[in-house]
């Protein structure tokens, strides 16, 4: 299953399956972004981060893209599994300041 | 869940009540965040403290008042809302400003 940026805010896909959330980011200057997973009733959860010199970085069962040209962000979520069921949404941060600025999230449902 | 804790996990106060909300983090971090999350919008940056010393205030209107004793602790004072203030205020912290932030798990606000 494949999603495109925040514009589509819900995703479904079957267990096993492999997953795609994308996220567009509007600042070239931004030089570092991070993928949060929230689950319902708590608080985002660190999945995965990387940095404007990388363009891909692989973590357990998931792996992030990073296109500077398009400014394009993907997580992907390899063997998806029920637990993964949650909101996820990206996060940038521009080389000032002090803050990250977030997407409203993509909504995946795996379906057993 | 994280290192992060918020108390009272929700809390449903009346436009005239003056009420806390709470933030502990137990990672050693020297920021700590105020979020709020509505739904279907993204996290709004509410305020930052970097070694207690407030760096952000995001334009919060003066019935959110923030408090910072030290670089373990947050709190947000709330007096006199409305009822759009109603929404998920998460806390966060992270090592330094522009690392990754470690969310709690939030307090569920109601305003009537």
């Amino acid at each position: 299953g494949e999603s495109v940026g925040l514009h589509l805010p819900t995703l479904s896909v079957q267990e096993g399956d492999n997953s795609i959330i994308n996220c567009a980011y509007s600042n070239s200057a931004s030089d570092y972004f991070i993928w949060y997973k929230q689950e319902s009733g708590k608080g985002p959860q660190f999945i995965i981060d990387i940095r404007s010199n990388m363009d891909k970085r692989q973590g357990q069962r998931v792996t992030v893209l990073l296109n500077k040209t398009v400014k394009h962000l993907s997580l992907q979520i390899a063997a998806t599994q029920p637990g993964d069921s949650a909101v996820y949404f990206c996060a940038e941060n521009r080389d000032t300041g002090n803050q990250f600025y977030f997407g409203t999230g993509t909504s995946l449902t795996v379906i057993p | 869940e994280t290192g992060v804790t918020q108390t009272p996990r929700h809390l449903v106060m009346g436009m005239t009540n003056k009420k806390s909300l709470k933030c502990e983090q137990h990672l050693g971090h020297n920021a700590m965040y105020w979020y709020k999350q509505s739904a279907k919008k993204p996290l709004e940056l509410m305020f930052v403290y970097n070694f207690k010393e407030q760096t952000e205030n995001n334009s919060v209107p003066s019935r959110f008042s923030p408090e910072c004793p030290n670089s373990s602790h947050l709190f947000l004072h709330l007096h006199t809302l409305q009822p759009e203030d109603s929404a998920l205020y998460l806390c966060a912290s992270s090592q330094e400003v522009n690392n990754e932030q470690f969310f709690g798990p939030g307090t569920r606000l109601t305003v009537l």
